[in-house]
């Protein structure tokens, strides 16, 4: 099946450094993607959705300037932190929809952002 | 707008029993996708169905049953025979079109799940 995979896995970062975070669809080219956060025991919360040669739309809440979201390939987004906070710690999940027009959603395996 | 609803937050259960886990959902459009996930303690989200809003056959496979009514606007989702390799945390999603096109996935709350040995 179809494969997503995120970079890095995990990353503990001092408090005001900028995290990138990439997400890659390895066998398809996704024209829409999508990032996620969950908190523990939560939920996953929609953040973005990022298209690629466009501009993402944010959800309702989500700081674009705090969470820049750059989809510059087919095959590539990539969602910056910056200056990220210790309530920046999270688990970041991106996800792609295959853009064959089959409406599947394959998710990334995630990133845990500890801020310290 | 978009809902979805579990109500149960956690089930806990003994090897062998079988369990169903809930999901109702809230939306405007006629045509939308829903999906059952399974995250596991690794953290990785695991695709286990896909319904369009158009086909509510039921499905089976293995040990996995999904009952979807849209009369009720439900989903549910039930396993047979559970096993504590089953436990993890369970999210229903729904995903409908938006406005703007392209289509938005949102997740309910999820159920945890714990098999005992």
């Amino acid at each position: 099946g179809a494969v997503v995979s995120q970079h890095p896995s995990r990353v503990i970062c001092k408090s005001g450094t900028s995290v990138k975070i990439e997400c890659r669809s390895l066998d398809f080219q996704a024209t829409t993607m999508f990032w996620y956060r969950q908190f523990p025991k939560k939920s996953l919360m929609l953040m973005a959705t990022s298209n690629e040669g466009s501009k993402a739309t944010y959800e309702q809440g989500v700081e674009k300037d705090k969470f820049l979201i750059n989809h510059a390939s087919l095959t590539l987004s990539t969602l910056t932190v910056t200056s990220a906070h210790p309530e920046d710690s999270s688990f970041y999940i991106c996800s792609a929809r295959d853009g064959g027009g089959s409406y599947e959603q394959y998710f990334g395996p995630g990133t845990r952002l500890t801020v310290t | 707008a978009q809902k979805v609803t579990q109500a149960q937050t956690e089930i806990s259960v003994v090897e062998k029993e079988d369990v169903t886990l809930d999901c109702v959902y809230e939306t405007r459009d006629t045509t939308y996708y829903l999906f059952w996930y399974k995250q596991p303690p690794s953290g990785e989200l695991v695709f286990l169905i896909r319904r369009n809003s158009f086909d509510e056959q039921n499905e089976i496979s293995g040990r996995y049953s999904w009952n979807f009514q849209k009369s009720t606007s439900s989903f549910n989702f039930t396993i047979t025979a559970s096993q504590v390799v089953d436990s993890a945390v369970y999210f229903c999603a729904l995903s409908e079109p938006r406005n703007t096109g392209g289509f938005k996935t949102i997740f309910g709350a999820g159920t945890r799940l714990f098999v005992k040995a």
